[in-house]
């Protein structure tokens, strides 16, 4: 069991640049998560996949923000024409809904920076 | 809808001292209630959690929660602070197991020597 693995861990882009980013979830996990967390804040959800299916996002994720996950296995969270208002730490989490302990887990982070 | 309130954003402590960490939550259905511990740089990892049963939880690093519904808390205490210890601690919500967290904004953790 490796654990949930974000990538790239830090990036750094000019503001109207796209940037993506890639969490590889615990394997026989159905859930994926992406939340942000900008400096002394705590995570904010912004969607969650449910194997394939996006079945909920929240306002927060506007229309330059789009998550996929193609095969319910990794997802990828794009953000397109980056602001500086972007700028936060990208978390992806994954659970096994329906059984077990429901527990979230998180990766480490992706922290994007955006000058 | 679902929300947490961590009382205090920075709460400090000497070495061997008693920590308590306050967390209020507010829910209409019965709560699934976490405290997660972030270190520098790190992602998020799981103390405790109370779904349901025995409302006084135990997890790793010596810590214990107590739910109590009547007061809508669940606050976080361990008896001797560590150095070690020193971290960003969140408390989270869900209406379910597995389901999404709902987070308080945190509260940063320091230990004196």
């Amino acid at each position: 069991d490796t654990g949930v693995s974000q990538d790239p861990r830090h990036k750094i882009t000019k503001r109207g640049q796209n940037v993506t980013f890639r969490c590889d979830p615990i394997s026989e996990h159905n859930r994926l998560y992406w939340y942000r967390q900008t400096l002394g804040q705590g995570p904010e959800f912004l969607t969650y996949f449910q194997n394939e299916a996006q079945l909920e996002k929240s306002r927060l994720l506007s229309d330059r923000f789009s998550a996929e996950r193609p095969k319910g296995s990794f997802s990828t969270l794009e953000i397109q024409r980056t602001e500086q208002g972007d700028s936060a730490m990208y978390l992806c989490a994954s659970s096994f809904w329906g059984q077990g302990t429901g527990e979230l887990f998180f990766g480490e982070g992706s922290r994007l920076t955006v000058l | 809808a679902q929300s947490v309130t961590q009382l205090g954003s920075h709460v400090s402590v000497s070495e061997g001292a008693l920590v308590l960490l306050r967390c209020n939550y507010s829910s209409s259905v019965p709560p699934y209630l976490f405290w997660y511990v972030q270190y520098p740089n790190q992602g998020l990892q799981l103390l405790l959690k109370y779904t349901t049963g025995a409302t006084l939880v135990k997890g790793i690093n010596g810590f214990e929660a107590e739910f109590k519904k009547s007061e809508t808390s669940f606050h976080l205490t361990k008896p001797s602070a560590h150095m070690s210890d020193a971290a960003e601690y969140f408390c989270a919500v869900s209406d379910n197991q597995g389901g999404k967290l709902i987070f308080g904004q945190g509260t940063e953790l320091s230990v004196k020597p």
